[in-house]
């Protein structure tokens, strides 16, 4: 199976901030990989698929890079509305898994 | 617009059963592979089981593989899990979610919360 790692657990932050979290897999998983952000009692929302594609209606100050292993998540000017937990999600082979998630929260 | 709607969550004891259902609208059900995710009390995401769109390959993870089962009926447009012999482990919110072309999902259910106590 494999693992997905995120780090750090917590990242204290300011609005304005430029931002990056890590996702390390345990396997090369290509770059089958999604990074969701999700707020307390919702469900998660869909940012970036395929390691670096954008999805439809996010905005432009996050981004995603990486393939193989390496992963990293960006988010350029910070927003009030970006603190949230972040997960990243490998999608190369069943059982597919989540990172243990990212906790964006202000400093 | 795509909809998910889970139900069927509740309190149940340990050893118990469950079925938890996810209606769903907005798409062609049918052409869509469905999955069913779920988040332990302050915890993370934990994929648990997919269906494929015809309900020919199913897939689970090890925590939950031959106590519960992932279904769908396409005439309704609903996706099931049944969950047996449930434990205090499995007490969850469990979201249905739906993939874009790929096992990245990009629609989600609002949840429904499962609690296995005595």
């Amino acid at each position: 199976d494999i693992q997905m790692t995120q780090s750090p657990f917590t990242l204290p932050a300011s609005v304005g901030d430029r931002v990056t979290i890590t996702c390390r897999a345990s396997q090369s998983i290509s770059n089958w990989l999604a990074w969701y952000q999700q707020k307390p009692g919702k469900a998660p929302r869909l940012l970036i698929y395929k390691a670096s594609t954008l999805e439809r209606g996010v905005p432009s100050r996050f981004s995603g890079s990486g393939s193989g292993t390496d992963f990293t998540l960006t988010i350029n000017s910070l927003q009030p509305d970006d603190f949230a937990t972040y997960y990243c999600q490998q999608y190369n082979r069943f059982p597919y898994s989540f990172g243990q998630g990212t906790k964006l929260q202000i400093k | 617009e795509v909809q998910l709607l889970e139900s069927g969550g509740d309190l149940v004891q340990p050893g118990g059963s469950l079925r938890l259902s996810c209606v769903a609208s907005g798409f062609t059900f049918r052409n869509y592979a469905m999955t069913w995710v779920r988040q332990a009390p302050g915890k993370g995401l934990e994929w648990i089981s997919s269906l494929s769109g015809n309900g020919a390959d199913s897939y689970y993870a090890d925590s939950v593989k031959g106590r519960f089962t992932i279904s769908r009926d396409t005439s309704k447009n609903t996706l099931y899990l049944q969950m047996n012999s449930l434990r205090g482990e499995d007490t969850a919110v469990y979201f249905c979610a739906k993939p874009a072309s790929f096992y990245y999902f990009d629609s989600w259910g609002q949840g429904t919360l499962v609690t296995v106590s005595s």
